[in-house]
């Protein structure tokens, strides 16, 4: 099983730009989860699914979209990219109805807005 | 609001000694998971250990261990005998039985002198 698999690694994009960062997961996990961590602030949930077709809003959700529309990929939509969404962006998946269970994480995607 | 704190930005261990690292938790929820993640270098975001809060036994994972203390909401990650690859920065979070989202500390960067 590849996990959680995001796309691009890196990425620089100019201010006004828009992109999409890509993620998959192969584990059937009901739930997953895009998260930016900045230096000294930790890990902040920008969106989150809890399956096909529902998503909701995390604590910075501002500037960016999602959608779900398959229970594998949940991808991260940021439109008029501003230098404030400089981040390392993370998505993550956990198994439904199993609030214990860890995150699973792919590797992450450095963005840089300039 | 549930809020996880780790007061200690940065910690440093001299190798084959042991180190705490700290956390506190703020939530009126009774059912709730603690778990510590890993992020070395690679940005690989890395389960560590878990604490189940209606379990009074602290859990253990060869090297690591944990001090969890319901009453006082704190829950701090041990790690025994430490060696160079234990340097990375390390992430209290939190997750209750009531809510889909996990929230994270800040992170404390653990140097490893050799």
């Amino acid at each position: 099983n590849a996990g959680v698999t995001q796309t691009p690694k890196f990425r620089i994009l100019k201010i006004g730009q828009s992109m999409t960062l890509q993620c998959t997961q192969d584990m059937n996990h009901n739930y997953m989860y895009w998260y930016r961590q900045d230096p000294g602030m930790g890990l902040k949930l920008i969106y989150y699914s809890v399956g096909a077709g529902i998503t909701d809003k995390g604590e910075v959700p501002n500037g960016y979209n999602v959608s779900r529309s398959t229970t594998e990929d949940f991808p991260l939509r940021l439109e008029l990219a501003a230098p404030s969404q400089t981040s390392v962006y993370f998505c993550a998946s956990s198994p439904q109805g199993a609030f214990n269970s860890p995150l699973h994480f792919g590797n992450g995607t450095r963005l840089t807005v300039t | 609001a549930q809020t996880v704190t780790q007061s200690q930005p940065e910690m440093s261990v001299q190798e084959a000694e042991t180190v705490t690292l700290s956390c506190t938790y703020d939530t009126s929820e009774s059912d709730y998971y603690l778990f510590w993640y890993k992020q070395p270098p690679s940005r690989q975001m890395i389960l560590v250990i878990r604490q189940e809060a209606y379990k009074q036994q602290n859990a253990t994972e060869n090297r690591f261990s944990v001090n969890f203390q319901k009453a006082a909401k704190s829950f701090s990650l041990k790690i025994s005998d430490s060696q160079l690859g234990d340097a990375a920065m390390y992430f209290c979070a939190y997750i209750s039985s009531g809510t889909y989202k996990y929230i994270f500390g800040t992170g404390t960067r653990l140097k490893v002198l050799a």
